[in-house]
């Protein structure tokens, strides 16, 4: 059975905090990993797809990295602001095509 | 562009009852998934479709649950005699081919009193 684990479940900061969370998944079958962003009563936004060991990707404040070997991913958020404020989700593929979510991650910054 | 599209954006209903569930995906787009998530976790992989025929429906809990693509296009989600486990949000997702990002709906919340 694939396991997708995210941590923490869920995290308070205050704006202008910069916050990372974790997801770990199967070093096994790796195709991609994939970050999302899901605001309330919003479709789920495409963040980041990762493939290759040792990826960073970057996409405003916001910053992802990979490492393939030991199956985990960070998101890092620098400066958070109110409008960051959602469920982040990751997601592992292993060349199937579905998508194994991690139970997510919500984020609530107060400003 | 237009995004993914799904109808109705909720549903209620009474248990035993059927509903269908729709997803319009992005125009071109030939692989189409659907997933649902519960409370509490992460949405969970149904099953999907590459053109027509659905490539890998083993994520479909039980035969109550059906999904259907007859042009390649626009897919329905049916699931008959419902139980209120079913209850969840049903996220529709296309991709242009299998492995390409997954564009997501907006879901469908299903309500099974």
């Amino acid at each position: 059975i694939l396991n997708v684990e995210q941590s923490p479940q869920s995290l308070h900061v205050q704006e202008g905090d910069s916050t990372n969370f974790t997801c770990s998944f199967p070093s096994s079958n790796f195709y991609a990993l994939h970050w999302y962003r899901w605001e309330t009563a919003k479709s789920p936004e495409a963040l980041f797809v990762m493939t290759l060991n040792g990826d960073e990707k970057k996409k405003g404040r916001i910053s992802a990295t990979l490492n393939t070997k030991e199956g985990y991913s960070y998101l890092y958020i620098k400066g958070s602001q109110p409008e960051d404020s959602a469920t982040y989700l990751c997601a592992f593929e292993a060349n199937t095509g579905k998508l194994i979510f991690g139970q997510g991650t919500t984020l609530q910054v107060k400003p | 562009g237009a995004g993914v599209s799904q109808t109705p954006s909720n549903k209620v209903t009474e248990k035993g009852k059927y509903v269908e569930l729709r997803c319009d995906p992005i125009s071109g787009h030939t692989a189409l998934y659907w997933y649902r998530q519960s409370l509490g976790q992460g949405p969970e992989f149904l099953i999907y479709f590459q053109g027509t025929g659905a490539a890998d429906d083993s994520g479909l809990p039980n035969d109550r649950f059906f999904a259907v693509r007859p042009e390649g296009s626009v897919s329905t989600l049916k699931i008959q005699r419902t139980e209120r486990g079913d209850s969840a949000v049903y996220l529709c997702a296309s991709s242009r081919g299998v492995t390409d990002t997954q564009y997501f709906g907006p879901g469908t919340r299903l309500t099974v009193l």
